[in-house]
């Protein structure tokens, strides 16, 4: 298995416009994560899913930031305007239930200038 | 809230040394995990453990969990340069049993 994929790796965007990050969760797994890495915050959760409904949103920090999971295999983080203080390295992560090992991608850097 | 806080926040040993990092958690769980975090790189699962157990060994990682005291503490052993890392625990909390990471402990291991 190719574990979870992420895409881009890197992004670097300016204030205001359209950020979208995209995930592809490990086959079979039910329950999908999002969260945000910064220096000062650590890692918190955004959002999570299981069997592609939306569980828990309230991590997300304001009406900027938008999750969606239209099948099993496929999720996007979208970021609209976007913001310096958005800035931060995005995690997408599975799980096969929520409180079971989550597998985690490789990260997408953001860079909102 | 934060439902997993490790301590201590970091740590520097030389090479050959053991390391020994904890976590402590409030509520109740039924497993505790233990993840690393290499520089740059998404979280990397290192061992569950479960309730009603005690201590788990896998490979150079002894972890141990204490559910009267609500701790846990992951003890590597002969510690490489390579095992520089952040390293997180992690529980289910909350009424849908999600993970809650914690704030992580920096590990710098010299050569």
């Amino acid at each position: 298995d190719a574990g979870v994929i992420q895409s881009p790796r890197h992004e670097v965007t300016e204030m205001g416009q359209e950020v979208t990050l995209r995930c592809k969760p490990i086959s079979g797994h039910n329950s999908l994560f999002w969260y945000r890495q910064t220096m000062m915050r650590g890692l918190e959760l955004l959002i999570y899913f299981n069997n592609n409904v939306p569980i828990d949103d309230s991590g997300m920090p304001e009406d900027r930031f938008s999750a969606k999971m239209p099948n099993a295999s496929f999720s996007t983080l979208k970021i609209q305007p976007s913001e310096p203080r958005d800035s931060a390295v995005y995690f997408c992560a599975s799980s096969y239930q929520a409180a079971d090992t989550q597998y985690f991608g490789p990260g997408t850097r953001l860079t909102v200038l | 809230s934060q439902q997993g806080e490790e301590d201590p926040q970091a740590l520097s040993i030389q090479e050959g040394e053991n390391a020994t990092m904890n976590c402590s958690y409030k509520t109740s769980i039924n497993n505790l995990q233990w993840y690393r975090q290499n520089s740059g790189r998404g979280l990397v699962h290192l061992i569950l453990i479960r309730s009603n157990e005690r201590e788990k060994h896998s490979g150079r990682l002894r972890v141990t969990l204490d559910t009267s005291k609500k701790s846990s503490s992951l003890l590597i052993t002969a510690s490489r340069a390579a095992d520089t890392a952040s390293y997180f625990c992690a529980t289910p909390g909350g009424s849908n049993y999600k993970l809650t990471f914690g704030k992580g402990t920096l590990l710098t291991v010299n050569p």
